[in-house]
């Protein structure tokens, strides 16, 4: 059983369309963090979001840390072929030991 | 800086053989991670060290995995004997300092791919 569960697995959709990706526990974290990971590579972070409600900004991509701190959600505006990857969560229940990582959401942008 | 960097990319062997998979991380990281990736479960932390020496290892499957880092700039991940289900992609990863990962950010490797056959 995935603690952390990420939806939708797959998306494909056209270049400047709008999305959003969500990952969901029924555990508190008191960190979460989103990675980004292109075919043949390693994640590479992108945010971490700490406080419940939190909201962060990178360009085009909308993180939002939910107020229970049991769940996250990233929008991307106007997507573009550059986004194309996996789209991991990790939340952190305390230590490194406590990290978890969801499956991931693979997105395709088609342009 | 290279970034962390892993050995072999890609492995193939014969179910029995014995694997070992290298990470050199970042200079000046004292925190390395090794971690698992499979369609089914995702990314999952096998073992981490501090300052070389391990913490936590309650993530490697078996007795088959072991796992060393005899200085600050090398370590080795080993399977013995490898099966089938061990068919994966190894991840290394190293972080500077923290506690968690709250305070702190892990680069991870290219990964390598492991196939057994």
């Amino acid at each position: 059983t995935q603690l952390l569960e990420q939806s939708p697995q797959f998306l494909s959709i056209q270049e400047g369309e709008n999305l959003t990706v969500y990952c969901n526990s029924s555990s508190v974290f008191s960190s979460l963090q989103w990675y980004r990971q292109e075919p043949g590579e390693g994640p590479v972070l992108l945010v971490t979001v700490v406080t419940g409600g939190e909201v962060k900004k990178l360009k085009r991509l909308t993180f939002q840390f939910g107020d229970a701190r049991k769940d996250s959600s990233l929008h991307i505006t106007a997507a573009q072929p550059g986004d194309t990857g996996l789209y991991l969560c990790a939340g952190e229940e305390g230590g490194y030991q406590k990290v978890t990582f969801g499956i991931g959401t693979k997105l395709q942008v088609i342009p | 800086d290279a970034g962390v960097i892993q050995s072999p990319r890609h492995e193939v062997t014969e179910m029995g053989q014995e694997v070992t998979l290298r990470c050199k991380p970042i200079s000046g990281h004292d925190y390395l991670f090794w971690y698992r990736q499979t369609m089914m479960r995702g990314l999952e932390l096998l073992i981490y060290f501090n300052n070389n020496v391990p913490i936590d290892d309650s993530g490697m499957p078996e007795d088959r995995f072991s796992a060393k880092m005899p200085n600050a700039s090398f370590s080795t991940l080993k399977i013995q004997p490898s099966e089938p289900r061990d068919s994966a992609v190894y991840f290394c990863a190293s972080s500077l300092g923290g506690i968690s990962w709250t305070n702190t950010e892990a680069f991870f490797g290219q990964g390598t791919r492991l196939t057994v056959v």
